[in-house]
């Protein structure tokens, strides 16, 4: 099985200020298609995961433009270029490129 | 509005069964792949079990495989995953997710296997 792996596993952020997720694959995510298969969701506290980013860079219906992916191949980042006190929660980035689909161990933001 | 609500969690003694269903509204759900995915308390995910739109298509997780079983009614815009031989270990909320990969999720139902 493809290893997910995340840093920091805990972020505390202020909020309007810039935060940002590593997600590290054990093996590439770039598909011989052109797509790289990371996605990344949210956990609010006491909810279900919402998809915010699909295919590495695409900002899933509704999901603010403050969120962004990037990387390339095995390492990737999720960036909130201003946060606000709605992000809180746990982070978790996912891959789909090979079965069974796998997902790192989570980072948890919270405010300062 | 589209939604999914798992239900049939509970508790249950190590060795024994529990069958959960996945009610879908708001969406077509015979269009749709879906996922069964798991939390254990605390925990991260785990993806446990997926089934295409048309029910052919079926994929479990090695640590469920030939105890778990996932299938869907079409004409009842529901899916079910059929737990056997249940383990402490498979103690958790149980997600039930639509598309692949998964867009929209339930809300969970939890799943306690204790004596």
């Amino acid at each position: 099985d493809i290893v997910m792996t995340q840093t920091p596993l805990s972020l505390p952020v202020t909020p309007g200020q810039p935060a940002s997720i590593s997600c590290k694959s054990s093996q590439s995510l770039l598909h011989s298609d052109g797509k790289t298969y990371l996605y990344w969701y949210l956990q609010r506290p006491g909810q279900p995961p919402q998809l915010l980013i699909s295919e590495l860079s695409n900002r899933f219906s509704g999901v603010p433009d403050r969120f962004s992916g990037s990387g390339a191949g095995t390492d990737f980042t999720l960036k909130i270029s201003r946060v606000e006190a709605e992000d809180v929660g746990v982070y978790y980035c996912m891959q789909s490129i090979q079965r069974p689909p796998t997902f790192g161990q989570g980072t948890k933001v919270e405010i300062k | 509005q589209m939604q999914l609500v798992e239900s049939g969690g509970g508790v249950v003694q190590p060795g024994g069964s529990l069958r959960l269903s996945c009610g879908a509204s708001g969406f077509t759900f015979s269009r749709h792949d879906i996922h069964w995915l798991r939390q254990a308390p605390g925990k991260g995910l785990e993806w446990v079990a997926f089934i295409g739109y048309d029910g052919r298509k079926k994929r479990y997780a090695d640590s469920v495989k030939g105890r778990f079983s996932i299938s869907r009614d079409n004409s009842k815009d529901t899916l079910h995953l059929e737990m056997n031989s249940l383990r402490a270990e498979d103690t958790a909320v149980y997600y039930c997710a639509k598309n692949d990969p998964p867009d929209y999720w339930g809300q969970g139902t939890l799943v306690i296997v204790s004596s």
